[in-house]
């Protein structure tokens, strides 16, 4: 079965500073994976994903993440956070070929101050 | 465009009480799902559905029970609620396995 650790529980960072989330994964098979983020008292929302092809994803909001393949990670980057981007961000891994089940980190908090 | 639809937003329930979260969506996606959010412990699956008549459980199935007579819509049954089950609930759909998961906005149940 796959799992998700995402290595940070909170993230916090000063406005236009880069930030980077940690997300490895585990899984016997190919997988797809994805970030979503949820903003306070909202529902989540997909940032972005990796399917196939360039391991450099680009998603909304201007962010974007890399799949490694070898070291199974898919770490989220951003290089200038705004006040706006403070969320919960999850990653979450779906097995190629497998069930749509797709299994959930348990979130990092990003925090971004003035 | 509603998308996926739950109610209630809020319930209080008492110790032992049933009662059932209703989840509809409008996107003809085949696959739903249930989700409880804890906080610490990301989102975790109870059951989901990959087609009307066709259910399966997920990571925390127990004390919960779930239905697909219809594409649109996927309750989720409380049988005896127990103060563990206080949590945040999201349905969830996607169409195909490559799609993304579309999210209701969440139903939040105490269990006193």
């Amino acid at each position: 079965a796959q799992s998700v650790t995402q290595l940070d529980s909170q993230v916090p960072v000063f406005e236009e500073a880069p930030v980077e989330l940690r997300c490895n994964y585990s899984s016997s098979v190919s997988v797809y994976l994805f970030w979503y983020v949820q903003y306070p008292n909202q529902g989540l929302q997909l940032l972005l994903k990796y399917l196939s092809g360039s391991t450099l994803v680009k998603g909304i909001n201007g962010f974007e993440a890399e799949f490694n393949k070898s070291q199974t990670s898919f770490h989220l980057r951003k290089p200038s956070v705004h006040i706006s981007d403070t969320a919960e961000y999850f990653c979450a891994v779906r097995t190629q070929g497998g069930s749509e089940k797709l299994v959930f980190g348990k979130g990092t908090k990003l925090t971004v101050n003035p | 465009n509603a998308g996926v639809t739950q109610t209630p937003k809020f319930q209080v329930l008492k110790t032992g009480q049933s009662m059932t979260l209703q989840c509809a969506q409008d996107m003809n996606h085949e696959y739903m799902s249930w989700y409880r959010q804890d906080p610490g412990m990301g989102l975790r699956l109870i059951h989901y559905s990959v087609g009307a008549g066709i259910t399966d459980q997920g990571e925390v199935p127990n004390g919960y029970n779930v239905s697909r007579s219809t594409t649109e819509d996927f309750p989720l049954r409380l049988l005896s609620a127990a103060p563990s089950q206080t949590s945040v609930y999201f349905c969830a759909s996607v169409k195909g396995r490559t799609g993304e998961l579309f999210f209701g906005e969440g139903s939040r149940l105490t269990v006193l």
